[in-house]
C-alpha cells in the first residue's frame, strides 16, 4: 500500500512557460504532502509543505509565487513551475506523508525531470 | 543548526561487505531512516531506527547509538544492483526530516 503516483515522469519545455506537475496518492489520503527538489550529485531539498485545504508552507528561499502549490483534494496536489528558467532544470520528486509504525511515513512519487530549454 | 554527515563517495567489490556511517546533530530525535536512491529515480525506503541497537532486514542492517549521535548502514554480500546513493534522514522534535548529503556507492566486478 502507500502508493503515490506523479506525472509527467518528465518534460522539456521552453524558457518562460509553465509547467505543471500531479502528484496522486493512490491507496491513501494524504493530508499533508511534501515537495522536493533535487540537483545532481545533491540531496533532496524540501522546497514546501503542502496541507490539504489551506496555503502551503515554503522553505527560505523558494518562491512561492514562481513555484505554485494547489493541493485541493486529500489525494492531488500540483506543482506548476511558472515562467520557467533553465536554471529550473532540476529532478522534482513528491511525496505524501502517512505514518506507518516501523516504517518510513514519506511515500514518494517517481519523481519528474524538468529541462528548460 | 542541524547537521548530518555520511561520506559522499564509497567503493566496495562486488560479494563484500561495506559500512556507511551517518552522524547527525539535530534538535531532537524521533527516528532515522535509510533509503536507497539510484540515478534519476526517488529514494525507496531500506530502514528505520528509533531505539538503539542493530536492525538486520535481510542482507542490510542498520545501527544507532543515539547517545553518540551515530548511525550506520550495513550492506552484505554486495551485488552490482547495489550502486545507488544510500541516504541517511533523521526525523526531529519537530517531526520533520533532515537529510543528509547521501552517499554514493560504487560496486566494482
Amino acid at each position: 500500500g502507500a502508493v503515490v503516483s506523479q506525472h509527467p515522469s518528465w518534460v522539456i519545455c521552453k524558457s518562460g512557460t509553465s509547467v505543471k506537475i500531479e502528484c496522486r496518492s493512490l491507496d491513501f489520503q494524504a493530508t499533508t504532502m511534501f515537495w522536493y527538489r533535487q540537483f545532481p550529485k545533491q540531496s533532496l531539498m524540501l522546497m514546501a509543505t503542502s496541507n490539504e485545504g489551506s496555503k502551503a508552507t515554503y522553505e527560505q528561499g523558494v518562491e512561492k509565487d514562481k513555484f505554485l502549490i494547489n493541493h485541493a483534494s486529500l489525494t492531488l496536489s500540483t506543482l506548476t513551475v511558472t515562467s520557467a528558467h533553465p536554471e529550473d532544470s532540476s529532478f522534482y520528486i513528491c511525496s505524501g506523508l502517512r505514518e506507518e509504525k516501523g516504517s518510513s511515513p514519506l511515500h514518494f512519487g517517481n519523481g519528474t525531470r524538468l529541462t528548460v530549454t | 543548526g542541524q547537521n548530518i554527515d555520511q561520506p559522499t563517495e564509497m567503493t566496495a567489490t562486488e560479494g563484500a561487505i561495506v559500512q556507511i556511517n551517518c552522524t547527525y546533530q539535530t534538535s531532537g530525535f524521533n527516528g532515522l531512516f535509510w533509503y536507497q536512491q539510484h540515478a534519476g529515480e526517488a529514494p525507496t525506503f531500506l530502514s528505520y531506527n528509533v531505539l538503539d541497537g542493530l536492525e538486520e532486514k535481510g542482507r542490510f542492517s542498520s545501527f544507532l547509538s543515539r547517545s553518540k549521535g551515530y548511525s550506520y548502514l550495513l550492506l552484505k554480500e554486495l551485488q552490482m544492483k547495489d550502486s545507488a546513493s544510500y541516504l541517511c534522514a533523521v526525523r526531529d522534535s519537530n517531526y520533520q526530516l533532515i537529510w543528509g548529503a547521501g552517499t554514493k556507492l560504487i560496486i566494482k566486478p
